[in-house]
Parts: C-alpha cells; structure tokens; sequence
C-alpha cells in the first residue's frame, strides 16, 4: 500500500530565505505525485503534480519539486519565501490504476517571519 | 474558471442526527470524491464514485455513509446518524479521470454535538 510521510510538522522561515518542504513516499508502483496548498479556512488548492517524464516540476507562485525515484522523495522547493506563502502544505501520491485517490501526507505548516 | 462547489459551508447537528453534504462538481468531469481532515489532521480519503457507483472506499466509509448522485449535476455525501468523530471538513473532489489532477470544493465544516 503506497504512503506519504512529511518530515516536519511545522516549518519556520525567514521571508526572503529558501522554501524545503519534505515529501517522501511509499509505493510499490510507478505513483503520481502533487502538493496541495491550503490557506487557512480555505479548501486544497494544487500547487503542481508530477505523472511523467520531466522529474523537475514547476508550479504557481514560484515553487517547484524534484521527482527523484532513488530517494522516493518529491520534495518541494521555493527560493524566496514570501509572507502570502503562509499556509498548510500537503504531499499526496496517487496510482492511476487504483480509481486515482489521493494519500495524503499529515501535512506541513510554514510559517514565515519578516 | 469551473470550480466545485459545496453546501452548506457549515453544518452543525446533534449526536444520532443524519446530514447531508452536498457537493456540484466541474460539469464535464466523471470523478468523483470524497475526504475529510479532522481538525489538525491530514486529508483522509473516504470514497470515490464513477459511472453511478462507488469505485472504491475506505474502511471510514462504514455503513452509516452512502453517496448518490441524484441527477446530473450533484453529488451528495450522507451520514445516518452522527457521532462526535464524525465532527470534520469534509471535502469533495472531481476530475475528469483518475490520471488527472483532483479539483477540490472549498469544504463543509460539520460539527456534532
């Protein structure tokens, strides 16, 4: 059965320093991988999801996440933290041969200093 | 832009009680989901739903849950009678295919008393 695990429940960052969020997962074939982003009192908003090819995956407002295989990690990465970048932020794997549900992870909330 | 759609955005209800949640996903879509998070807990993934039946399900989705779609456009979550944990956001989700990304509704916060 595939899994989430995000390491970190709470990170802290300065605005303007570098955005890590990690993600890795377990999953005995090739998943699907997406960040979700959720503001608070607001519902998931996609940030960028991985299915194939490229393994470097851009999304909105300037993050992006490496699909590396050998590591089963899909960590996430912005290089200048922002204030409106405050929120909770979900990794989530998916088999498209299961029907597409989504595994998520517990979760990450950033938060970020001026 | 389409965007799926959820009422009501709040429901309160007492111990025993059955609810509904209704939720309209992007009109061309064929997906259909189910989560809910806890308050302080990750999403958990409760049902999905195709071609007029459910596809697969959670061992959360006992038999106090069902799910219908009664006509083209809704698609509805119930709960027979609620306890104190079913106390969540519960989120619904759609898309037009498993290999797809997922568009989530902004979610129904149900409290149980």
């Amino acid at each position: 059965a595939q899994s989430v695990t995000q390491l970190g429940s709470h990170v802290s960052v300065s605005e303007g320093a570098l955005v890590l969020l990690r993600c890795n997962y377990s999953s005995s074939v090739p998943p699907y991988l997406f960040w979700y982003v959720q503001y608070p009192n607001q519902g998931l908003q996609l940030l960028l999801k991985y299915t194939t090819g490229a393994t470097l995956v851009k999304g909105i407002n300037g993050f992006e996440a490496e699909f590396k295989k050998s590591e089963t990690s899909f960590h996430l990465t912005k290089p200048s933290a922002h204030m409106s970048d405050a929120a909770e932020y979900f990794c989530a794997v998916s088999l498209y041969n299961q029907g597409g549900k989504l595994i998520f992870g517990q979760g990450t909330e950033l938060s970020v200093k001026p | 832009e389409p965007e799926v759609t959820q009422t009501p955005s709040h429901q309160v209800t007492q111990m025993g009680q059955e609810v509904i949640l209704r939720c309209v996903p992007i009109s061309n879509h064929l997906y259909f989901y189910w989560y809910r998070q806890i308050l302080g807990q990750k999403v958990e993934f409760l049902v999905s739903f195709y071609n007029n039946e459910i596809s697969e399900k959670s061992e959360i989705f006992d038999d106090q849950f069902s799910v219908e779609r009664p006509d083209g456009s809704n698609f509805t979550l119930k709960i027979r009678s609620t306890k104190l944990e079913d106390s969540a956001m519960y989120f619904c989700a759609s898309n037009p295919g498993p290999s797809y990304e997922q568009y989530f509704g902004p979610g129904t916060r149900l409290t149980v008393t």
